[in-house]
């Protein structure tokens, strides 16, 4: 069975910085593109970044660009994204999600549960 | 970067009755390579992830009830409920995979009449 999990959610002031966790089990993690996707209270989806299977790569929205880095572990099957330089507009939950692979591209099979970060003074 | 657009931002069907949901793209999401729409359609009920309907505009992912349906190419699509059942009640999202930035429509609000 795939499972997501996201950790590291918290309250964090404007400026401030936060790294956020995706524990995959289930599937061949190492094969396969990893993505962020956030949605603000009561807001639709909106995708942030996504890593290469190697992690030799990497886009963002430009929203994000410059301030956060996404990043994975193969040998521990976890993705991340450093979150820095926050500002209130980044609250959200934010989903990890499985992409594609060499045979399939990047719509979302499986999602985590998401985790809310808070931007607050 | 491609925008996606849903129309309507939200809809109020009847229980057993038709409903439609359209998504439209600023660019063509049909690859002429292997002639394959780079389209999804996503369930998202309250305080719960979002869960994948349909791919490749018109493939129902596994389980997916057969009421579901996708269609269309290029830049218009569509979501169609066949006979709208009360657990259907939640927001849609359409999502193009065809570039970077992977972007979505704005989402649809499907509720009871």
């Amino acid at each position: 069975e795939v499972q997501l999990v996201e950790s590291g959610g918290d309250l964090v002031q404007p400026g401030g910085s936060l790294r956020l966790s995706c524990a995959a089990s289930g599937f061949t993690f190492s094969s396969h593109w990893m993505h962020w996707v956030r949605q603000a209270p009561g807001k639709g989806l909106v995708w942030v970044s996504r890593i290469s299977p190697d992690g030799s790569s990497s886009q963002y929205a430009d929203s994000v660009k410059g301030r956060f880095t996404i990043f994975r572990d193969n040998s521990q099957n976890t993705l991340y994204v450093q979150m820095n330089s926050l500002r209130a507009e980044d609250t959200a939950v934010y989903y990890c999600a499985r992409g594609g692979d060499a045979a399939r591209p990047d719509y979302f099979e499986y999602w985590g549960q998401g985790i809310l970060v808070t931007v607050s003074s | 970067d491609i925008v996606m657009t849903q129309s309507p931002d939200s809809l109020a069907v009847s229980l057993g009755e038709r409903a439609t949901i359209t998504c439209k793209s600023s660019q063509s999401l049909l690859y002429s390579s292997n002639n394959k729409n780079y389209l999804a359609w996503y369930q998202q009920k309250p305080g719960q992830p979002p869960k994948l309907l349909i791919y490749w505009a018109s493939t129902r992912e596994s389980g997916v009830p057969e009421r579901f349906s996708g269609s269309g190419s290029g830049t218009d699509f569509t979501l169609t409920f066949t006979s709208l059942q009360a657990e259907d009640v939640a927001v849609y999202y359409c999502q193009q995979y065809h570039s970077t930035p992977i972007t979505f429509g704005q989402g649809t609000r499907l509720e009871i009449k």
